[in-house]
C-alpha cells in the first residue's frame, strides 16, 4: 500500500531564516505531488505541484520554492522566511487521472 | 478564479441525527468531487469521492452530486460524537495529466451527545 511521509511535524523558525520541508511517497511510481498551505482559519491553498522529476509548477508567487529531485521526493524551501509564511504545510500525492489526493501528516510552521 | 463555497458553521446536530453538509462550486468543467474530514490539528482524510450525478453511499456516508446545479453534498447518518470535525469539500478537473483540486474553507460539524 502507498504511504506518504512528511517531516518535521512541527517547526519554529525566526524571520529571515531558511526553510526545508521534505516529503516522500512509498508504494507507487511517478505520482503527482503537491504542496498545500493552510493558514489559521483559512482554506487549503495550493502552492506547488509536480507531474514528474524536475517538473514544478507554482500556483502562487511568493518567497517559497519547490523541487523534486527524485520520483517520490518533494521538497519545499525558502531562503528567508516571513512572518506570513506561518501555517500548516501539507504534502499530498495522487496517481494520474482523476484519483483523489492523499495527504501527509503535515508540518506546522511558526515563524517568530 | 475557480471557487468552492461552504458554510463555515458550526453545524450542530444531536447524536444519532443526520448531518447534511453542502457545497457549491463555480467551474462547470469540474469533473471530480471529494469530501475530506479534518480533525483539529490533523491533516485532511479522504472519506468520499463522486464523479457522476446522483448518490453514492459508503456506510453511514452518502455523497450527492448535481452538476446542473453545481452542487455537492455529504450526508452523515446516525451521527456520532467522533464525527465532530471540519469537513472539506474539494472539486477538481484533470488537465494535462494532473489533478487540480480546489478546496472549500470547510464546515465545522459538532455532534452533541
Amino acid at each position: 500500500s502507498q504511504t506518504i511521509h512528511q517531516w518535521p511535524a512541527t517547526l519554529v523558525q525566526p524571520v529571515g531564516s531558511p526553510l526545508s520541508l521534505e516529503c516522500t511517497v512509498e508504494g507507487t511510481s511517478n505520482p503527482n505531488l503537491y504542496w498545500y498551505r493552510q493558514a489559521a482559519g483559512r482554506g487549503l491553498q495550493l502552492l506547488f505541484y509536480s507531474v514528474g522529476i524536475g517538473q514544478i509548477s507554482s500556483e502562487v508567487p511568493q518567497n517559497l520554492s519547490a523541487s523534486r529531485p527524485q520520483d517520490r521526493q518533494f521538497i519545499l524551501s525558502s531562503k528567508k522566511l516571513l512572518l506570513s509564511d506561518s501555517g500548516f504545510y501539507l504534502c499530498a500525492w495522487s496517481v494520474r487521472g482523476d484519483s483523489p489526493l492523499h495527504f501527509g501528516n503535515g508540518t506546522r510552521l511558526t515563524v517568530t | 478564479q475557480k471557487e468552492v463555497e461552504q458554510n463555515s458553521g458550526p453545524l450542530s446536530v444531536p447524536e444519532g441525527a443526520i448531518a447534511s453538509l453542502n457545497c457549491t462550486y463555480s467551474d462547470r468543467g469540474s469533473q471530480s468531487f471529494f469530501w475530506y474530514r479534518q480533525y483539529s490539528g490533523k491533516s485532511p482524510e479522504l472519506i468520499m469521492f463522486i464523479y457522476s450525478n446522483g448518490d453514492k453511499e459508503d456506510g453511514r456516508f452518502t455523497a450527492q452530486l448535481n452538476k446542473a446545479s453545481q452542487y455537492v453534498s455529504l450526508l452523515i447518518r446516525d451521527s456520532q460524537p467522533s464525527d465532530s470535525a471540519t469537513y472539506l469539500c474539494a472539486v477538481a478537473d484533470a488537465a494535462g495529466g494532473y489533478q487540480k483540486v480546489t478546496f472549500g474553507i470547510g464546515t465545522k460539524l459538532q455532534v452533541i451527545p
